[in-house]
């Protein structure tokens, strides 16, 4: 099973609401990614857990909050966005051993709008 | 700092063409080369890596690169084009010191084919 799955597929939210995207995988993999892509743009590298523990953030703004309960799980928690954070979100998975650097694996992303 | 170059952000071929994505990269160290296809509004599938074994990879849907360090380039190349190819590749980079296995993205190439 080489799957990422995320839900929701789609999100619309309001700018003061709170909202979370949740990614599943169930590969074995230690590490995971969030990522931000805007439309015709590659992705952007947000987050990267490595064994549960958040080894890299991109100066996110705080408004976007990560967080990893499982090794198999990945969630993140959304407040107070603004509309330019309007994007589609990907998470990724994949192996994760130091200094060599696996391929990662895509979920099909949520469509988040902000209103 | 490690980069990556895709030559024309548009392609157009014909059903039946050769088709040529170029990408060439920056890196000081022996680089780990990706490429992905994106689908309109779903994830990343990976294509192909290269990973310093043979310089020729074969990958899915017939799709091949050749990695060229005179040429610091890893195109793309799938001899006969098919309707179902077009979307979108992303060509990417990771050097094997990178802990977390972070991707470098080019901007991308949106790949037509005309019937």
């Amino acid at each position: 099973d080489t799957e990422v799955t995320q839900t929701p597929k789609h999100l619309v939210m309001g700018m003061t609401n709170k909202k979370s995207l949740k990614c599943e995988q169930h590969m074995g993999h230690r590490a995971m990614y969030w990522y931000k892509q805007k439309a015709k743009k590659p992705p952007e590298l947000m987050f990267v857990y490595s064994y549960e523990k958040l080894s890299i953030n991109e100066s996110v703004p705080s408004r976007f909050s990560p967080e990893c309960p499982n090794s198999s799980l990945l969630n993140l928690h959304l407040h107070a966005l603004q509309p330019e954070d309007s994007a589609l979100y990907l998470c990724a998975s994949s192996q994760d051993r130091q200094q060599i650097p696996y391929e990662q694996y895509f979920g099909p992303g949520t469509r988040l709008t902000v209103t | 700092a490690q980069s990556v170059t895709q030559l024309g952000s548009h392609v157009s071929v014909s059903e039946g063409a050769l088709v040529l994505l170029r990408c060439n990269y920056s890196s000081s160290v022996p680089p780990y080369l990706f490429w992905y296809v994106q689908y309109p509004n779903q994830g990343l599938q990976l294509l192909l890596k290269y990973t310093s074994a043979a310089t020729l990879v074969k990958g899915i849907n017939g799709f091949e690169a050749e990695f060229k360090k005179s040429e610091t380039s890893f195109h793309l190349t799938k001899p006969s084009a098919h309707m179902s190819d077009a979307a979108e590749y992303f060509c990417a980079v990771s050097d094997k010191y990178n802990q977390g296995g972070k991707l470098i993205f080019g901007q991308g190439t949106e790949l037509s084919v005309k019937p």
